[in-house]
């Protein structure tokens, strides 16, 4: 299985929008409406921000948002902050109880 | 307050093993599936195994198939992962996390980390 495709990394200002893309197979991300994302920062575990590709669990900022068509999954953070910046990772339910994760993408704010 | 806490990670000879075991609290541990996911230093996360609530039914990577195995001990609400035959590239952060809604993994410990190396 291999690993979904990120942009290695994406940068923004305060108050501004971004998009990251997460691209897979029709075997993953294609077949399933179960992406996840997850954002990270230095030295903690990562933590569930977007699930089944545009729910938002209790406690995310409604700010953050996700959507997909065809083999491609996107998150997008609105009016960012500077406790934006951190890595943000996609997965997906790949089928035959097995899971993956995309490569990471660095958020920088700028 | 619902936790994991990860404990067994340390340094291993190439061909050697280790088992992590993964404390939950704050929740009720035999009502889920659980995982283990793990993370190369500088690298995404990668999935490496589940298993469901009552310990009857198992999945895993490919890259682990037949070196590790995932068990569980819900009435010690712990989780565990043996490690065998270990190779310079198992070398990573492993955290056990909660299987949530939508397949996803939505809470996660803090890791422990298992570094393969002569």
């Amino acid at each position: 299985q291999s690993a979904l495709t990120q942009p290695a990394s994406v940068s923004g200002s305060p108050g501004q929008s971004i998009t990251i893309s997460c691209t897979g197979t029709s075997s993953d991300v294609g077949s399933y409406n179960l992406v996840s994302w997850y954002q990270q920062h230095p030295g903690e575990a990562p933590k569930l921000m977007i699930y089944e590709g545009s729910k938002r669990p209790s406690g995310v900022s409604n700010r953050f948002s996700g959507s997909k068509s065809g083999n491609t999954a996107s998150l997008t953070i609105s009016g960012l902050q500077a406790e934006d910046e951190a890595d943000y990772y996609c997965c997906s339910f790949a089928g035959s109880d097995s899971w993956v994760f995309g490569g990471g993408t660095k958020l920088t704010v700028l | 307050e619902v936790q994991l806490v990860e404990s067994g990670g340390d340094l291993v000879q190439p061909g050697g093993s280790l088992r992590l075991s993964c404390a939950a609290s704050g929740f009720t541990f035999s009502s889920y599936s659980m995982h283990w996911v793990r993370q190369a230093p500088e690298k995404g996360p990668v999935w490496v195994s589940r298993i469901n609530s009552d310990g009857s039914s198992t999945s895993y990577a490919d890259s682990v198939k037949g070196r590790f195995t995932i068990s569980r001990d819900n009435a010690k609400n712990t989780l565990y992962l043996q490690m065998n035959s270990l190779r310079a590239e198992d070398t990573a952060v492993y955290y056990c996390a909660r299987a949530g809604s939508g397949y996803t993994f939505d809470i996660w410990g803090q890791g422990t980390m298992v570094t393969v190396s002569s």
